[in-house]
């Protein structure tokens, strides 16, 4: 089926530890996005990709890397894990700026001890 | 700087309409107001979204005001499957700095 594909869906990690969450989408969209979302809250946009070998910060990045070499995928990339990272993240892609057209992924949910 | 106020709950009982406001009283001419959901813990799905004029499709229905300061989601025989986070988010179509607030928690009732 054509979508957001996360990996993985669950992961700890100790604090220091260095990780890639994984974000792949196979519906050509230009525009890819992370968010984190933690408990009783909204969506926090992390970073954010226009297109292959384009990206930006969004409202907290601070602590992830992230690049985009292909169209298809948008990895993330927590540099050195602390307990304040533990929260679920979100991939999304769209066909359009704006607020139309986001597919989201079903989410990682990471915990860090 | 949070670009809509939305009730933090509410409660609808099944099969009943349910109508979701939203408060965007700083929202800009290009600016569009979109809706989704979060069901679970799942990632959020796209429900409709507008300009100025009301909207329907297979989901639900969205009225605009007038003055564009507010607008009410209308979920029109709400399902058991309809309790979800309800998000309003306020952007132009060249945005690509989303902000999905904290949301109305609607809980559909049997």
């Amino acid at each position: 089926n054509a979508g957001v594909t996360q990996t993985p869906k669950f992961q700890v990690l100790k604090t220091g530890q260095s990780m890639t969450l994984q974000c792949a989408q196979d519906m050509n969209h230009e525009y890819m996005s992370w968010y984190r979302q933690d408990p009783g809250m909204g969506l926090r946009l992390i970073h954010y990709s226009v297109g292959a070998g384009i990206t930006d910060q969004g409202e907290v990045p601070n602590g992830y890397n992230v690049s985009r070499s292909t169209t298809e995928d948008f990895p993330l990339r927590l540099l050195s894990a602390a307990p304040s990272q533990t929260s679920v993240y979100f991939c999304a892609s769209s066909y359009s700026q704006g607020g139309l057209g986001y597919t989201f992924g079903s989410g990682t949910r990471l915990t860090v001890v | 700087d949070a670009k809509t106020t939305q009730p933090p709950s509410m409660d609808c009982a099944e099969g009943r309409a349910a109508n979701l406001p939203c408060n965007h009283s700083t929202i800009s001419g290009n600016e569009y107001v979109y809706w989704y959901r979060q069901i679970h813990s799942q990632g959020p799905q796209y429900i409709i979204h507008g300009l100025k004029n009301n909207e329907t499709n297979e989901m639900a229905s969205l009225i605009i005001t007038e003055d564009r300061k507010s607008s009410t989601l209308i979920l029109p025989h709400a399902t058991l499957r309809d309790t979800a986070v309800y998000y309003c988010i306020v952007g132009a179509s060249n945005d690509y700095k989303l902000s999905f607030g904290a949301g109305t928690t609607v809980t559909v009732r049997a």
